[in-house]
């Protein structure tokens, strides 16, 4: 079992709807997640980052945490083909491994015009 | 805003070759990172660094080692290239490696995509 799956997609969602990305983790010590944006041929970035359970909202984009069920999500309302990226998520390890951040291999998501 | 910076986008280089990856940070950031990054294996930690001189062993060590002189500069490695060594590599700069907080969030510079041949 992967430390942090996503689906790879692609998810492809019209414009204007909302999109709904999905991470699971196996750790259960983990405190901190986050999800980064990467463009084709670029670096990841920051979008969002949730410490504690329930929803954390910033413009258009939810978090969504749920620790008892090991569980992350973000939530993309009125998507634009700007949105159309892989989105990453990201999940601390304990402090054994000195709170390294574990990586999904990312889920692909197309907005359709 | 945070700037990371990385010597070179794009790298050829030959079996055998060292190789030096050079980032830098401009934040003042304790920590930094060298990732790579392949299709459908997300990012892999290589090494990371919470101060001067330090340095910690990540998931991939082997075939590789780090150098951090100054805070705001942490070199990758690469002692004798070999083909499975092609990848996209990125280094990142965090505040502080608590488990909790903003000041974990790890920032990116552009990368670099280094082909062995």
């Amino acid at each position: 079992q992967k430390e942090v799956e996503q689906n790879s997609g692609p998810l492809s969602v019209p414009e204007g709807a909302i999109a709904s990305l999905n991470c699971t983790y196996s750790d259960r010590v983990s405190q901190s997640f986050f999800w980064y944006r990467q463009y084709s041929g670029k670096s990841p970035e920051l979008i969002m980052s949730i410490y504690s359970n329930g929803d954390k909202e910033d413009g258009r984009f939810t978090a969504q945490l749920n620790k008892a069920s090991q569980y992350v999500s973000l939530l993309i309302r009125d998507s634009q083909p700007s949105d159309s990226a892989t989105y990453l998520c990201a999940v601390t390890r304990g402090m054994d491994s000195n709170y390294q951040l574990i990586w999904g291999a990312g889920t692909k998501l197309i907005i359709k015009p | 805003d945070v700037k990371v910076t990385q010597s070179s986008r794009y790298l050829v280089k030959r079996t055998g070759e060292k190789v030096f990856l050079e980032c830098v940070q401009d934040m003042d950031h304790e920590n930094m990172f060298w990732y790579r990054q392949d299709p459908g294996l997300g990012l892999r930690l290589i090494y990371f660094s919470y101060d001067v001189k330090m340095k910690e062993k990540g998931d991939i060590p082997e075939g590789y080692s780090v150098s951090r002189e100054k805070k705001e500069r942490f070199s990758l490695i690469l002692e004798s290239a070999s083909t499975n060594q092609t990848s996209m590599y990125l280094c990142a700069s965090s505040y502080t490696v608590s488990g909790q907080g903003e000041k974990d969030t790890q920032y990116f510079g552009p990368g670099t995509r280094l082909t062995v041949l």
